[in-house]
């Protein structure tokens, strides 16, 4: 059964700061997504990690894939207040089109 | 782009009555459409695999004489939540894709409140 965790839970971060977003997963699979949720709304399209070792960047976000390691992180820079929402990786099960979530990591940004 | 619509957004009902949510790919057609829960300050989970032309797959625990789901064209599946009760109150929201190996297409969601 694909298990897809996170961590942290919870971020607090101060405006101007580096943080990462780590997303574990327990099956192999070659496709990840980041989402973005803001409150009271749907999901977000962040990114779509298809390949081992796959980074995209957008913004002060950036987003890469281990498959190997079963791993992908979100890499924020110099955080800004805006970027406070929840976020979410999902992993796609291998065959299946089925995305299983993260537990999510509630970023809140101080100024 | 691809557009998934889920409607209603919003809807408030008193326990005990059945309450239908509408999933629509706007632009494009969908053989499998995906419905997920998520409880406040929890994470999606997923419900049930809606299959276009035939029974929905449902994952475990979840109850398909409670959540009934019909996906009876390539654009439309809904979900239809039967004899409502105040612990169904939760955030459920759709996802399609043109084509299975394609990223999923989220809907704006539905927030159900049962009285």
């Amino acid at each position: 059964e694909l298990k897809v965790e996170q961590n942290p839970l919870f971020l607090s971060m101060q405006e101007g700061k580096n943080y990462t977003i780590y997303c574990n997963y327990s099956t192999t699979s070659d496709r990840l997504y980041w989402y973005r949720q803001d409150p009271g709304k749907s999901l977000e399209s962040l990114f779509v990690l298809l390949s081992n070792g796959a980074v995209k960047q957008e913004g002060r976000l950036m987003a890469s894939l281990d498959t190997k390691a079963r791993l992908s992180t979100l890499h924020i820079t110099a955080a800004v207040h805006d970027l406070s929402a929840t976020y979410f990786c999902a992993v796609e099960g291998s065959g299946t089109y089925k995305y299983i979530f993260g537990t999510g990591t509630r970023l809140k940004v101080l100024a | 782009g691809a557009v998934v619509s889920q409607h209603p957004s919003r809807v408030i009902c008193k326990s005990g009555t059945s309450v239908k949510i509408e999933c629509r790919s706007l632009d494009f057609q969908a053989t499998t459409m995906f419905w997920y829960r998520q409880f406040p300050k929890q994470s999606l989970m997923l419900m049930a695999t809606s299959n276009e032309g035939s029974k929905a797959t449902y994952e475990q625990g979840v109850e398909k004489d409670k959540f009934l789901i019909n996906h009876a064209s390539l654009t439309l599946s809904t979900l239809t939540v039967t004899s409502a009760h105040p612990e169904d109150s939760s955030f459920y929201i759709c996802s399609a894709s043109p084509q299975g190996d394609q990223p999923q297409h989220f809907g704006d969601g539905t927030r159900l409140s049962i009285l």
